[in-house]
């Protein structure tokens, strides 16, 4: 079946400090693949997506590269804000299912001073 | 567009009680998910409903839960009766989705506790 792993976290970095949250992905088909982030108190929402290998997607100075050799979507940010603390997750969705997401677990980033 | 409404918010019963939790998707959207988030197992897919029919109850833990969805404006999850461990945040999520790449929209979820 199809899933997702994440790199554990939480993860903690100092303003300014650049970013990487690994994501790895098992599927049948070709997936698109989706970062999701979840500020507290809050549902999820999408941050970016990747519809076929080799795409890039990017948003608020995130970006993600679809890469199918690896099966990979790492979301990367050169330098990160307070504002970026929440839960980053990685999820995938194969072709055909109608929108179905198969989520990571979750990594926790939290940004200080 | 007011996005996806739960209601309610925050909700706290005794075991054993009924409890039921309300989603209205965005208009237009033919698609409807609901999730469980909890610290041990993280966010699970309990259901799915395309043009109101469920596709997929698979991850829907127990007879004790139920889902519904009357019209393309309304659903509801059931759990009956509930117990400790039902206690999490739930999820209603909507897409217009007929194909995979489409988003899905969060609701702000309901956070249930189960005394």
């Amino acid at each position: 079946g199809n899933s997702v792993t994440q790199m554990e976290g939480p993860v903690t970095l100092s303003e300014e400090a650049f970013l990487t949250i690994n994501c790895t992905y098992t599927a049948t088909g070709y997936p698109s693949l989706f970062w999701y982030v979840q500020y507290p108190g809050e549902g999820l929402q999408l941050l970016l997506k990747a519809t076929k290998a080799d795409d890039k997607g990017s948003n608020k100075g995130f970006e993600a590269t679809y890469r199918k050799e690896t099966t990979s979507f790492h979301l990367e940010k050169g330098s990160v804000q307070v504002s970026d603390s929440a839960v980053y997750f990685c999820a995938l969705s194969e072709s055909g299912t109608a929108s179905k997401l198969t989520f990571g677990t979750g990594t926790r980033l939290q940004v200080t001073l | 567009d007011a996005g996806v409404i739960q209601s309610p918010r925050h909700e706290v019963t005794e075991m054993g009680q009924e409890v039921t939790l309300r989603c209205k998707p965005i208009s237009g959207h033919n698609s409807l998910f609901w999730y469980r988030q909890t610290m041990m197992r993280g966010l699970e897919l309990l259901i799915y409903f395309n043009n109101n029919v469920p596709i997929d109850d698979s991850g829907m833990p127990e007879d004790r839960f139920s889902a519904k969805m009357p019209n393309a404006s309304f659903s509801t999850l059931k759990i009956q009766p509930s117990e400790p461990r039902d206690s999490a945040v739930y999820f209603c999520a909507s897409s217009s989705g007929v194909v995979s790449y489409n988003e899905q929209f969060f609701g702000p979820g309901t956070r249930l506790t189960v005394l």
